[in-house]
């Protein structure tokens, strides 16, 4: 089993659609959690770091639940501009500081 | 700002060369990370380096070596390059998970 598993899509949906992407996580002793975006042929760039109580960016709401061991990133009013493909992480200072990406989901917003 | 700074951003090898992939950055972080991307795939861990002095595996560190030459800098080394080493390569440095990438380093065995 992957240390970390998204389900890849891709999410076609129309703009100003809400639309929600999940990820979760073997190592129940991962300590934090984040979402990156990656636009096509980019390096990735952290979108928003994710706590236990849930937290809200704008558009973007991160939540995480430890007891299931899975996190999720919900977008409201999709813009075109949304489109890119967005990977989780998974941060344990276990084993000396890894980082673990998901294998990413795409999201492509139409008109 | 720099931030994290790879070379080559492209490179063509023949079955068998070698070549070092460098990645040096500037935000005095103590973590740095390899890893590869190919299509599907998502990012996979190479290797990493959670400090000056230490190296460890990640998921797929077979056919790579890596050196932290200090604070700054981890470099990747393919010693008998394969075209299954075909891929995006990015290294990373974070602050507690929080990851700066290189613009990546596109490498095509044939």
């Amino acid at each position: 089993r992957k240390e970390v598993e998204q389900d890849p899509g891709p999410f076609n949906v129309p703009e100003g659609a809400t639309v929600a992407f999940n990820c979760t996580y073997s190592n129940s002793a991962s300590q934090s959690f984040f979402w990156y975006r990656q636009d096509c042929r980019k390096e990735p760039k952290l979108l928003m770091s994710v706590y236990s109580s849930g937290n809200e960016d704008g558009r973007f709401t991160a939540q995480l639940n430890r007891a299931s061991q899975y996190i999720s990133l919900l977008i409201r009013d999709s813009k075109l501009s949304d489109s890119a493909t967005y990977l989780c992480a998974v941060f344990s200072t276990g084993g000396g500081n890894k980082l673990t990406f998901g294998t990413g989901t795409q999201l492509k917003v139409e008109l | 700002n720099a931030g994290v700074t790879q070379t080559p951003k492209f490179q063509v090898l023949k079955t068998g060369q070698s070549m070092t992939l460098q990645c040096a950055q500037d935000m005095n972080h103590n973590s740095m990370y390899w890893y590869r991307q190919d299509p599907g795939m998502g990012l996979r861990l190479i290797y990493y380096s959670a400090s000056e002095g230490t190296t460890d595996k990640g998921e797929v560190p077979n056919g790579y070596n890596v050196s932290r030459l200090n604070k700054r800098e981890f470099s990747l080394r393919l010693e008998s390059a394969a075209p299954s080493q075909t891929s995006v390569y990015f290294c990373a440095s974070t602050v507690q998970g929080r990851a700066f990438f290189g613009q990546g380093t596109r490498l095509t065995v044939v």
